[in-house]
């Protein structure tokens, strides 16, 4: 049972470098999230897609662009990195209603320096 | 400032005692939330509630979402140091797509 995968786990970027989070889902969810998660802050939504071809803004859409490939995939850009932007990014995906569960990946923790 | 305050932010107690965790918005959503997170991993869903007033229990835990669907409470009854972990709750937002948004969490530490 793969539910929410997202690569990779651990990155170390350098202020400026561009990167992209993978997300895959293989539950036929609908809707795909990202958020960040700093210490005391709990999860901040960065970006979200309530289906496939649609993007909106979350709390902290800064820095960050997003990509619904398709309905499995959601990826995260970061165009040009910089040190606010250390945090522990999670994925998540849930199906459509009140009642839906919010699946979650194991996390990407990223340390730009 | 976030959507959705969450209170205490922290919470150490002893095994055997009650607790109440708050979670409170000037928004109105379609549901809410509670989420368990252990370290290192993704956050898990405990419960939803949906309606106004709704009370839920999850064995130790009582679950009761506000009549004005702007806050919510998490009690738990005699905790265990099994309890131990980061409770978050979530606001779901309606109107054709699911948006969720997360209260800043509160770390709770139940000592043997």
């Amino acid at each position: 049972n793969a539910g929410v995968t997202q690569t990779p786990k651990f990155q170390v970027l350098k202020t400026g470098q561009s990167m992209t989070l993978q997300c895959a889902q293989d539950m036929n969810h609908n809707s795909m999230y990202w958020y960040r998660q700093d210490p005391g802050m709990g999860l901040r939504l960065i970006y979200y897609s309530a289906s496939e071809g649609t993007t909106d803004k979350g709390e902290v859409p800064n820095g960050y662009n997003v990509s619904r490939l398709n309905k499995r995939e959601f990826s995260l850009r970061l165009e040009s990195a910089a040190p606010s932007q250390t945090s522990v990014y999670f994925c998540a995906s849930s199906g459509f209603g009140q009642n839906t569960e919010a699946f979650f990946g194991q996390g990407t923790r990223l340390t730009v320096v | 400032t976030q959507l959705l305050e969450q209170s205490p932010q922290f919470l150490s107690i002893q095994e055997g005692e009650n607790l109440t965790v708050y979670c409170n918005s000037s928004s109105v959503f379609s549901s809410l939330q509670w989420y368990r997170q252990e370290p290192g991993e993704g956050p898990v869903l405990l419960v939803t509630v949906v309606t106004g007033g709704e009370v839920k229990k999850l064995k130790r835990l009582t679950f009761q979402f506000g009549d004005a669907r702007k806050d919510s409470s998490l009690h738990i009854t005699a905790a265990q140091p099994g309890d131990t972990g980061l409770y978050l709750c979530a606001g779901v937002f309606s109107g054709g797509y699911n948006k969720l948004i997360f209260g800043a969490g509160t770390r709770l530490a139940v000592h043997p």
